[in-house]
């Protein structure tokens, strides 16, 4: 079945790194454009990133720009999440999750169990 | 910077119809999506592109368009509906992916 499987989070002191996966199965992954969205404890939905298919399209949000880098692995069919320079407003549950149309980047129809991400000292 | 808004609280008798819209600047050029999430739970998509509906969504679960709101209904609501619902689009390039801030339903 299709299925989104993050991995990586944990505890980690401001100003630290920290490197999230999503490993993806039961659909072509190479097809698809990948966003990571974030929701902060008792916190509404909060879109992260997305990187498209080939690799070539990626954007951020601006309150993580220049410190989380988006990547992906289209023969592992992996997707990552590089945060540098962590801050304690990036705790949050971190999911991966699949747009509902291939080559799209928008309408996420698969999303992954999340991730917990602390930023404590 | 472009926001979605939404109330942040919807209260509906069981039976009853709820409705909750969601309003934005590039709504009438950008789609919009509808997610449902309980409680320690991933979202779920339950509406698309305005108003189409994923396969395994109930019927009572519907979406519409008029300018720059969209609104979900929920159509002879169950207990079973009381979740947060978030609505999300994008800016007017399509650039940037956006979420409303949530509409909390509460099933009375």
């Amino acid at each position: 079945q299709v299925q989104l499987v993050e991995s990586g989070g944990g505890l980690v002191k401001p100003g630290g790194s920290l490197r999230l996966s999503c490993a993806a199965s039961g659909f072509t992954f190479s097809d698809y454009y990948m966003n990571w969205i974030r929701q902060a404890p008792g916190k509404g939905l909060e879109w992260v990133s997305y990187i498209s298919s080939t690799s070539n399209y990626i954007n951020y949000a601006d309150s993580v720009k220049g410190r989380f880098t988006i990547s992906r692995d289209n023969a592992k069919n992996a997707l990552y999440l590089q945060m540098n320079s962590l801050r304690a407003e990036d705790t949050a549950v971190y999911y991966c999750a699949r747009p509902h149309e291939p080559h799209y980047y928008n309408g996420m129809d698969v999303w992954g169990q999340g991730t917990a991400v602390t930023v404590s000292s | 910077s472009y926001e979605l808004t939404q109330p942040p609280s919807v209260s509906v008798s069981p039976g009853q119809t709820a409705r909750i819209t969601c309003s934005g600047d590039a709504l009438p050029k950008q789609y919009a999506y509808w997610y449902q999430q309980k409680p320690g739970q991933a979202p779920v998509l339950v509406i698309y592109k305005d108003s189409e509906r994923p396969s395994g969504i109930p019927e009572r679960f519907s979406g519409s368009s008029s300018g720059t709101t969209v609104t979900l209904t929920i159509s002879g609501v169950q207990a079973e509906d009381e979740a947060d619902y978030y609505c999300q689009s994008a800016d007017s390039s399509g650039t940037y992916v956006l979420f409303g801030g949530g509409t909390k339903v509460t099933v009375l």
